[in-house]
């Protein structure tokens, strides 16, 4: 089956670190999308791109959050600096918007900021 | 911001009977989407209904929608304790975008 694959599953830094997220979204997907999912909000919407042009990232924090899609295969989302209130699980989705079916979600990364 | 909630929030059976997870949402949709989350994973797609579908499904699924009460439901029959998960309804407008609902937590047990 195909996958989405992120990595890291896990990461600890410290406050003010820089944090770099990667995703592979899976070939022939056009669409792709980075949720932040913690207990209290539950899954957000951060960013996502078709054709790997920015489409939406209001629900990113513009001043210390990047998303971007340097080519088709890479998909990164940047925290700098981070802050403890950033430490969640974010999940990088793919999907293929001419078939409109479901999104194919990643493992995810657990990101903990102390 | 949550677009859909699910009722209940958590819920036990035992292996064998039927689980039944419900979804409001508030605005108008193309579709709405299920999904299931087991503990420390990522999301698995399990099924879409179109907002002209009523009801569609798969397996042990059964899903029903509901669009002038914006509502849908997701049927497990005969559950295993594989079900256990967190299941999460989605739906989307226009855009490919997808907003989750706040999941219901099933308990599945032998």
């Amino acid at each position: 089956d195909a996958r989405v694959t992120q990595t890291p599953r896990h990461k600890v830094t410290e406050m003010g670190q820089e944090v770099t997220m990667r995703c592979q979204p899976i070939l022939g997907h056009n669409t792709v999308f980075w949720y932040r999912q913690t207990m209290m909000q539950g899954l957000e919407l951060l960013a996502y791109f078709r054709n790997r042009a920015p489409l939406d990232d209001s629900g990113m924090p513009k001043d210390r959050f990047s998303a971007e899609m340097p080519d088709a295969t890479l998909a990164t989302l940047k925290i700098q600096p981070s802050e403890p209130r950033d430490s969640a699980v974010y999940f990088c989705a793919s999907a293929n918007s001419w078939t409109g079916y479901g999104y194919t979600f990643g493992s995810g990364t657990r990101l903990t900021v102390v | 911001s949550q677009q859909g909630e699910e009722d209940p929030q958590a819920l036990s059976i035992q292996e064998g009977e039927n689980a039944t997870m419900n979804c409001s949402y508030k605005t108008s949709i193309n579709n709405l989407q299920w999904y299931r989350q087991n503990s420390g994973r990522g999301l698995v797609h399990l099924i879409l209904i179109r907002s002209n579908e009523r009801e569609k499904h798969s397996g042990r699924l059964r899903v029903t929608l509901d669009t002038s009460k914006k509502s849908s439901s997701l049927l497990i029959t005969a559950s295993r304790a594989a079900d256990t998960a967190s299941y999460f309804c989605a739906t989307s407008l226009y855009t490919d975008k997808l907003i989750f609902g706040t999941g219901t937590r099933l308990q599945v047990f032998p």
